[in-house]
């Protein structure tokens, strides 16, 4: 079965800090894919990243960076300089393939509350 | 334009009433989801149809009967609600023509909080 887990339930940062979000996930596939998501406190889901396992390279958009290894099973997230408009939740997800029909399915990490103070 | 979008935003029923919670994408996609997001924020899967096609029933009660009159539309309906199922349902869809496709993205609408009293 697929796991994913966020050890930080809550993190708080003052603006301008760097924070890294960890996320860790098991799985038995060979090939599958990442993703994280950003839950602001108005409520919707967000997309933010995809990652698939044969591609190891980091991967950075503006402020927002992600490191992804296979050997310790991890992808994390770094958010540098935040902001206070970064405050929301996170999830870290993993896609399992659906064999009959099309789509896949997500199995969502329990999320990482992150605060931005002034 | 809105992407994925749901209807109501809010809901606040008595328990033992039904109640439907209503889908619509605009992306063209072919596969369409149920989420339910509890009191601790955790998500899960509840359903999944692929062009009106049933794919994942995730050991959800009986009382929940998704619908999909079309490839764009996918409805949520609550029979006898229960205090247990005051939650967020999130709706969502991706491209998913093909079986098998791990690299599917998933589109997330705004959320339906549902509140049973």
């Amino acid at each position: 079965a697929q796991k994913v887990t966020q050890a930080q339930t809550e993190i708080s940062v003052v603006e301008k800090e760097d924070v890294t979000l960890d996320c860790v996930y098991e799985t038995r596939d060979t090939t599958y894919y990442l993703f994280w998501y950003k839950q602001p406190p108005s409520g919707e889901l967000v997309f933010l990243i995809r990652r698939n396992s044969f591609d190891e390279q980091n991967e950075i958009s503006g402020r927002y960076s992600w490191n992804f290894q296979k050997s310790t099973s991890s992808f994390n997230f770094t958010i540098t300089a935040s902001q206070v408009v970064d405050s929301a939740v996170y999830f870290c997800a993993l896609s399992e393939a659906i064999l009959t029909g099309g789509g896949n399915k997500l199995t969502f990490g329990t999320g990482t509350q992150l605060k931005v103070e002034l | 334009d809105t992407a994925v979008s749901q209807t109501p935003k809010y809901l606040v029923t008595q328990m033992g009433n039904d109640k439907s919670i209503k889908c619509e994408q605009n992306l063209g996609h072919d596969t369409m989801y149920w989420y339910k997001q509890d009191s601790k924020k955790f998500l899960k899967i509840m359903f999944s149809y692929n062009n009106k096609e049933l794919i994942i029933n995730e050991t959800v009660p009986n009382r929940f009967s998704p619908k999909s009159p079309d490839k764009a539309h996918l409805n949520l309906h609550i029979n006898s609600l229960e205090l247990g199922d005051s939650a967020v349902y999130f709706c969502a869809s991706s491209q998913g023509p093909l079986a098998g496709d791990r690299t599917d993205t998933q589109y997330f609408g705004p959320g339906t909080r549902l509140t049973v009293l």
